[in-house]
């Protein structure tokens, strides 16, 4: 069955670069949408931007200037890069597949930005 | 953006008991071409990522319980819950997909009376 597990730092400083990766198992990311959306502390849920197969990128513009992400086929992993981060940047990153709605969802991963 | 207000935020119902949770979305997610809603309903318990419920506003996903119902067109949806069970208490989320950015309700949360 499709999983996705997310990895990376918990622990980012003030104005550094918040990096993720999604290891998808089950899938091929070849065909398919990637998302990652992210969740505050006590908070709802905010969409962050998605990646196709064939790695075109749409963005939430309030993250546009701040936000990369990436395919690695090889691996089976996509990845996310946000830089110059605060402390409003503080959540759980969830990584998942999506067909416009959010099929699959990683089990999510806190990210606390704090120096 | 496209708000998508969710009302109540919070809903205490008795075991058995139906439970309505309305989403309001500031514009229509409704596509004429392929006469679909882009509205999706997810279940998130404490500690563990969103589940998918329904989407096209209607559609129950694989393995959701057939108590979960979606409802409504354009700006105006609802899910029900036909007989709530212990195991429902969680928070929900609608989610329109319509429009970039994806946005999402604030949430409701359902408890047991």
């Amino acid at each position: 069955q499709v999983q996705l597990q997310e990895s990376g730092p918990g622990l980012v400083k003030p104005s550094e670069t918040l990096s993720l990766t999604c290891t998808v198992s089950g899938v091929s990311i070849s065909n398919n949408y990637w998302t990652w959306i992210r969740q505050p502390p006590g908070k709802g849920l905010e969409w962050i931007g998605y990646i196709s197969y064939s790695g075109s990128t749409n963005y939430n513009p309030s993250l546009k200037s701040r936000v990369t992400l990436s395919l690695d086929t090889s691996k089976n992993q996509f990845s996310l890069k946000l830089n110059s981060v605060t402390a409003a940047d503080t959540a759980v990153y969830y990584c998942a597949k999506n067909e416009g709605f959010i099929d699959y969802w990683g089990q999510g991963t806190p990210v606390t930005v704090s120096s | 953006d496209i708000v998508m207000t969710q009302s109540p935020d919070s809903l205490a119902v008795s075991l058995g008991e139906r439970a309505t949770i309305n989403c309001k979305s500031s514009q229509s997610v409704f596509y004429s071409s392929n006469n679909k809603n882009y509205l999706a309903w997810y279940q998130q318990k404490p500690g563990q990522p969103p589940k998918l419920l329904i989407y096209w506003a209607s559609t129950r996903e694989s393995g959701v319980p057939d108590r979960f119902s979606g409802s409504g067109s354009g700006t105006d949806f609802n899910l029900t819950i036909s007989s709530v069970q212990a195991e429902d208490v969680a928070v929900y989320y609608c989610h329109q997909y319509h429009s970039i950015p994806w946005t999402f309700g604030q949430g409701t949360k359902v408890e047991i009376k």
